[in-house]
C-alpha cells in the first residue's frame, strides 16, 4: 500500500541553524500538508499547498518558515533559523483530491533544536 | 470557528474495563468530516476511523466502537475490554470544506494490567 515517507526521523540542530525537513507524498495525490506537534500537545496545522502554491497556512507559519515541491515528487519544509521552541514532531501529509478528506499521514520527523 | 474539543486530558482504566473517550466539535459547514487517530509511544498517527456528517451510523470494529450524534455535535470513542496495548494518546479531529484538518488536545489513555 502507498504511503507517505518523511527523512529523517530525528533531526538534531542547533538554534539558529536552517533545517529542511523532506516529505515524499503518495505519487496521485494533489495536496499537502504540514503539521507540528510539540511534545505532549496537541497536533497543530501549518500549512496546506495545491497547485504548486500556498492554500492556506496558520499564525505559526511565519516568515522563518518555507514549503517547496521542488521536483514534483518531494515536499519540503524549511526553517530559516531554528529557535528552541521549533523542537517538535513535524508531520507531512497528503490528499489525494478534492473530495476525499482523508489525509495520509507520514510517521513524522522529531525536530530537536538545541 | 471550527474546532474540535476533547474534554478528558488523561483516562486511567485497568484492563478489561471498557472506556468511552469523548470529542465535541463546531463547525459551520453543512458537510464535513470526523476522524479519530491513536498515537502510540513510538510517535506516529494511526488512522482508526473516519465519518462523513451525512452518515450518523454508529460503527463497530472489533472492540472499537465510535457513536456519532450530530444533535449533540459529538463523535464518541469507546473501547470495549481494554488491553495494555490501548494505552496511547487518541485524537479526534475534523476536516472541513477546504480540506483543512483540525486536531483535538487528545486524550492520554493508560491502561493498567
Amino acid at each position: 500500500e502507498p504511503e507517505v515517507t518523511q527523512t529523517p526521523s530525528h533531526q538534531v540542530t542547533q538554534m539558529g541553524q536552517e533545517v529542511i525537513l523532506r516529505c515524499v507524498p503518495i505519487s496521485n495525490h494533489l495536496y499537502f500538508y504540514w503539521y507540528r506537534q510539540i511534545l505532549g500537545q496537541k497536533v497543530e496545522f501549518l500549512v496546506s499547498f495545491y497547485n504548486n502554491e500556498i492554500s492556506e497556512k496558520s499564525e505559526i507559519f511565519d516568515d522563518q518558515f518555507s514549503v517547496e515541491r521542488p521536483d514534483g515528487s518531494n515536499f519540503t519544509l524549511k526553517i530559516r533559523s531554528t529557535k528552541l521552541e521549533d523542537s517538535a514532531m513535524y508531520f507531512c501529509a497528503s490528499l489525494r483530491g478534492p473530495r476525499d478528506y482523508e489525509q495520509y499521514f507520514g510517521p513524522g520527523t522529531r525536530l530537536t533544536v538545541t | 470557528a471550527q474546532k474540535v474539543t476533547q474534554a478528558q486530558t488523561e483516562i486511567s482504566v485497568v484492563e478489561k474495563e471498557d472506556v468511552t473517550l469523548d470529542c465535541v466539535y463546531e463547525t459551520r459547514d453543512t458537510t464535513y468530516y470526523l476522524f479519530w487517530y491513536k498515537q502510540p509511544p513510538s510517535g506516529e498517527l494511526v488512522f482508526l476511523i473516519r465519518r462523513n456528517s451525512f452518515d450518523e451510523q454508529n460503527e463497530i470494529s472489533g472492540r472499537y466502537s465510535w457513536n456519532f450524534q450530530k444533535s449533540t455535535s459529538s463523535f464518541n470513542f469507546t473501547i470495549t475490554a481494554s488491553q495494555v496495548v490501548d494505552s496511547a494518546v487518541y485524537f479526534c479531529a475534523l476536516v472541513y470544506n477546504n480540506n483543512d484538518m483540525r486536531f483535538g488536545a487528545g486524550t492520554r489513555l493508560t491502561v493498567k494490567p
